[in-house]
């Protein structure tokens, strides 16, 4: 069974706050890590996958960096926004990349 | 944008009853997964469908529970003979590419098994 973990689970921050949360998965065997936004009576959507030690990606004010080495990703939000709130879920594909393990999610409220 | 769709999204049954969750993937998609989130548990995945079978499944996705991809269009996931345990949030998702690539998730059907 894979651990795939998340902290912190909830955050609470004030609108014009950066922050940042961790997503920890098994540093061996690593294929890729993909990470969505989930608000609430919404689709998850997917925010990035991340394939290369070293990945560095960006989508507007969001962004997220992967060690593979260590086993971990984190996730950037700068200037956080109200439209922000959401729950952020990291998942950790199989090797025949046709399941996904997910992380608890990390659920963001940003306060106006 | 295409989208992966989701009816009803929101199933109430009586435990022992038969459900039928019902998911339109992207139309252009050839991979297609169910996945369900327990109220307060992490979501896990039951079941991956390709070429009109199964390509994976979980432990939890027993005898009760069956997939089907009745016409060109639908994806279906059956639970048998619900159980108060299956209550939770059905997801289906679709992707183009097998891989490690991005899932595509519909909006979810809760089911409420009483």
């Amino acid at each position: 069974i894979l651990n795939v973990e998340q902290s912190p689970q909830s955050l609470h921050v004030q609108e014009g706050d950066s922050t940042n949360f961790t997503c920890s998965f098994p540093s061996s065997n690593f294929y890729a890590l993909h990470w969505y936004r989930w608000e609430t009576a919404k689709s998850p959507e997917a925010l990035f996958v991340m394939t290369l030690n070293g990945d560095e990606k960006k989508k507007g004010r969001i962004s997220a960096t992967l060690n593979t080495k260590e086993g971990y990703s984190y996730l950037y939000i700068k200037g956080s926004q109200p439209e922000d709130s959401a729950t952020y879920l990291c998942a950790f594909p199989n090797n025949a990349g046709n399941m996904l393990t997910f992380g608890g999610g990390t659920r963001l409220m940003v306060k106006p | 944008e295409p989208e992966v769709t989701q009816t009803p999204s929101h199933q109430v049954t009586q435990m022992g009853q038969e459900v039928i969750l019902r998911c339109v993937p992207i139309s252009n998609h050839l991979y297609f997964y169910w996945y369900r989130q327990i109220l307060g548990q992490k979501v896990e995945f039951l079941v991956s469908f390709y070429n009109n079978e199964i390509s994976e499944k979980s432990e939890i996705f027993d005898d009760q529970f069956s997939v089907e991809r009745p016409d060109g269009s639908n994806f279906t996931l059956k639970i048998r003979s619900t159980k108060l345990e299956d209550s939770a949030m059905y997801f289906c998702a679709s992707s183009r590419t097998s891989g490690y690539g991005e899932q595509f998730f519909g909006p979810g059907t809760r089911l409420t098994v009483l």
